[in-house]
């Protein structure tokens, strides 16, 4: 069973702090993604990664920057978080680049910026 | 850019009715394309998907159908029961530029009513 777990269910930062998200998957995959989930809006591509050190730009980068120095983790850091930050953030991944592979996606990390 | 619309935004059906929701790509060079359900408090996980060389796939009492002349795909579901009840995303891989994403819908709450 693959498995993808987010290192927190529920944060709470204040405006401007810097705050990072964790994910975790273990099944060797070389896709990892990071989405925010809104009422009404769906989810959103942040940003993606398809190999270690390499990170590409979704539909809403703004505010945004992440990291994957090892392949089983992919961080997305806000620098200085802001109130239209508050979302929920759902971390995927998936088996490989090319193919249509399917999509895995972690329990979420409902974060509030007060 | 590239985008899916879905509709409804909600759906209310009777226990043992059938629900249809109906999706919208633009990249006419989409070739896979998942539904994923998510159910309160819990991550979005698959539940069935289409690829671009069949019209047609059914599982049990979920089908999709596919029309990519038209660019839209449908689930439906049949003999609907409470379990059924949960927000469902249709998505489509796209392609441009070289690189591959996924674009999603902004969700269906579906409520099964006993």
């Amino acid at each position: 069973d693959v498995k993808v777990t987010q290192s927190s269910r529920y944060l709470v930062k204040r405006t401007g702090e810097k705050v990072f998200l964790e994910c975790v998957q273990d099944m060797d995959h070389e896709n990892m993604f990071w989405y925010r989930q809104d009422p009404g809006l769906g989810l959103r591509l942040i940003y993606f990664s398809y190999d270690v050190k390499m990170k590409e730009k979704g539909d809403i980068p703004e505010g945004y920057s992440v990291s994957r120095e090892k392949k089983e983790r992919f961080s997305l850091i806000l620098e200085s978080a802001s109130t239209n930050q508050t979302s929920m953030y759902l971390c995927a991944s998936s088996l490989r680049r090319e193919l249509t592979d399917t999509q895995y996606f972690g329990p979420g990390t409902r974060l509030t910026v007060l | 850019g590239e985008n899916v619309e879905q509709h409804p935004s909600t759906l209310s059906v009777q226990e043992g009715d059938s629900a249809v929701i109906k999706c919208t790509y633009s990249d006419s060079a989409s070739n896979y394309f998942p539904w994923y359900k998510q159910e309160l408090g819990k991550r979005p996980q698959l539940i069935i998907d289409i690829r671009s060389n069949v019209g047609e796939k059914k599982d049990q009492r979920i089908a999709v159908t596919l029309n990519k002349t038209a660019k839209h795909f449908s689930l439906h579901i049949t003999e609907t029961q409470p379990e059924d009840s949960a927000v469902y995303f249709c998505a489509a891989l796209s392609t441009t530029s070289g690189t591959y994403k996924y674009i999603f819908g902004t969700g269906t709450r579906l409520k099964v009513l006993a």
